[in-house]
């Protein structure tokens, strides 16, 4: 089955940009999607946004519209997630995650990347 | 931020059972969405452990439950080991403007 290896730790300033990659190995990658979950120190799971590479549509949080670009690159089997005017709140653990195709169309995530710590600091 | 809600700790006896709740809305479990749940060991990245409201993938031992009610869901974990020492997390679909998946606040289990 697919897994998924992102990108190292990342400080970034306030107000800066940080982009975090995803690469997905062992699955054919269009046939999933990816979605970024974020988790605060000490804090609970925040779903941020999916896309759906075959289709190349991203959905996003709310909370999150405007701020977070979600993309994905068939070509290299790897997705994106971009969050723009960074700021302390943003500091946390930056997850992709994913769904095995047996699990059909049920909206959960079997398959986790390692994290990304994403630091905001002046 | 989460709209399914979750006491923020439970604890008890090896060999005890203890029960999470996860409270929604109508825009979520109560809409009929499937509840699944994930146990997240310090470090490390969450695990699923219940899927569909009751079924646990391969691998997951069947002290693990889960049921659904309503607006609510719940994981029961009997036979309590030192090993389940974690923090659990409910998710669920959500149909409001809020975002297409929500978690849960989270609960700390501790074995005492």
């Amino acid at each position: 089955q697919v897994q998924l290896v992102q990108s190292g730790a990342e400080v970034k300033k306030p107000g800066s940009s940080v982009k975090v990659s995803c690469k997905a190995s062992g699955g054919t990658f269009s046939s999933y999607t990816i979605s970024w979950v974020r988790q605060a120190p000490g804090q609970g799971l925040e779903w941020m946004g999916r896309i759906i590479p075959i289709l190349g549509i991203a959905n996003y949080a709310q909370k999150f519209q405007g701020r977070v670009t979600i993309t994905a690159d068939k070509s290299t089997s790897t997705a994106y997630m971009e969050l723009s005017s960074l700021r302390s709140e943003d500091t946390a653990v930056y997850y992709c995650a994913s769904r095995s195709p047996w699990f059909g169309e049920l909206g959960l995530f079997d398959i986790w990347g390692q994290g990304t710590m994403v630091t905001v600091s002046s | 931020q989460s709209v399914l809600t979750q006491p923020p700790s439970v604890s008890g006896a090896p060999g005890q059972r203890v029960t999470i709740s996860c409270t929604g809305s109508s825009s979520n479990i109560g809409a009929g969405y499937d509840v699944h749940w994930y146990q997240q060991l310090p470090g490390t990245a969450p695990k699923l452990l219940i899927y569909g409201n009751s079924n646990r993938p391969s691998g997951v031992p069947d002290r693990f439950s889960g049921s659904k009610s309503g607006t609510s869901a719940s994981l029961a974990i009997t036979g309590l080991q030192a090993e389940d020492e974690a923090d659990y997390y409910c998710q669920s679909y959500d149909s409001s403007l809020s975002g297409l998946y929500v978690f849960g606040t989270g609960t700390k289990v501790t074995v005492l």
